[in-house]
């Protein structure tokens, strides 16, 4: 399977809690996303990589969320102090370098108790 | 003001029956694009089909057509010959050129029922 994969699927954590998601894009992508969803609504805009290069940050992304993609291949997101109204999908997205369309994993449903 | 604007939260479609899905955006860049992405229950958010605000004609992948009409700023998906396993919800999301990466802004969906 060539496609954009996250781990894990689910994640049940207790408010207070750190936790960390991974995401591998489509290996030829250059760029990678993160959105979250939030029930009933689409998605929206966390954070954007260029290679390794983290360009944009949403508003939305607090000071407890930070973002990584080392040698810009896989990329991790991590919430300290989870609050219960992080609960949500955690989506990855991948695009490549000449084209627009951004391919989306199975994405993360965390679950803050 | 909303960005992207998906007015039918739910539908139910006939099988083997057409259903046109509506989308309005509101954009001041020149140069942007429009998709529309499917997400069953699995949640997986998977690609179907995409505009350039260039593009002369009107995009099509298989059963999905995209009725663009540049002036009225709307972006209509249609999906002909409904199936069963056309039931999902469905996003219509835009790029901007000026913004980052082209990251995307997504309306609220719209979910489909498709009846046998």
């Amino acid at each position: 399977d060539t496609g954009v994969s996250q781990n894990p699927r689910h994640k049940i954590t207790k408010r207070g809690q750190n936790v960390t998601f991974r995401c591998d894009p489509i290996s030829e992508h250059n760029r990678l996303y993160w959105y979250r969803q939030t029930l009933g609504q689409g998605p929206e805009f966390l954070t954007y990589f260029q290679n390794e290069a983290q360009l944009e940050k949403s508003r939305l992304l607090s000071d407890r969320f930070s973002a990584e993609r080392p040698k810009g291949s896989f990329s991790t997101l991590e919430i300290q102090r989870t609050e219960q109204g992080d609960s949500a999908m955690y989506l990855c997205a991948s695009s490549p370098r000449d084209g627009y369309e951004q391919y989306f994993g199975p994405g993360t449903r965390l679950t803050v108790t | 003001a909303q960005k992207i604007t998906q007015t039918q939260p739910g539908m139910f479609v006939q099988e083997k029956e057409a259903v046109t899905l509506d989308c309005t955006y509101d954009t001041s860049d020149p140069s942007y694009g429009l998709f529309w992405y499917k997400q069953p229950s699995s949640g997986e958010m998977i690609f179907l089909i995409y505009q350039g605000s260039y593009d002369q004609q009107n995009a099509t992948e298989g059963r999905y057509s995209l009725n663009f009409q540049k002036a009225r700023k709307s972006a209509n998906l249609v999906i002909s010959a409904s199936q069963l396993g056309d039931s999902a919800m469905y996003f219509c999301a835009m790029r901007e050129s000026f913004a980052a990466g082209n990251k995307l802004t997504f309306g609220g969906g719209t979910r489909v029922l498709v009846k046998p």
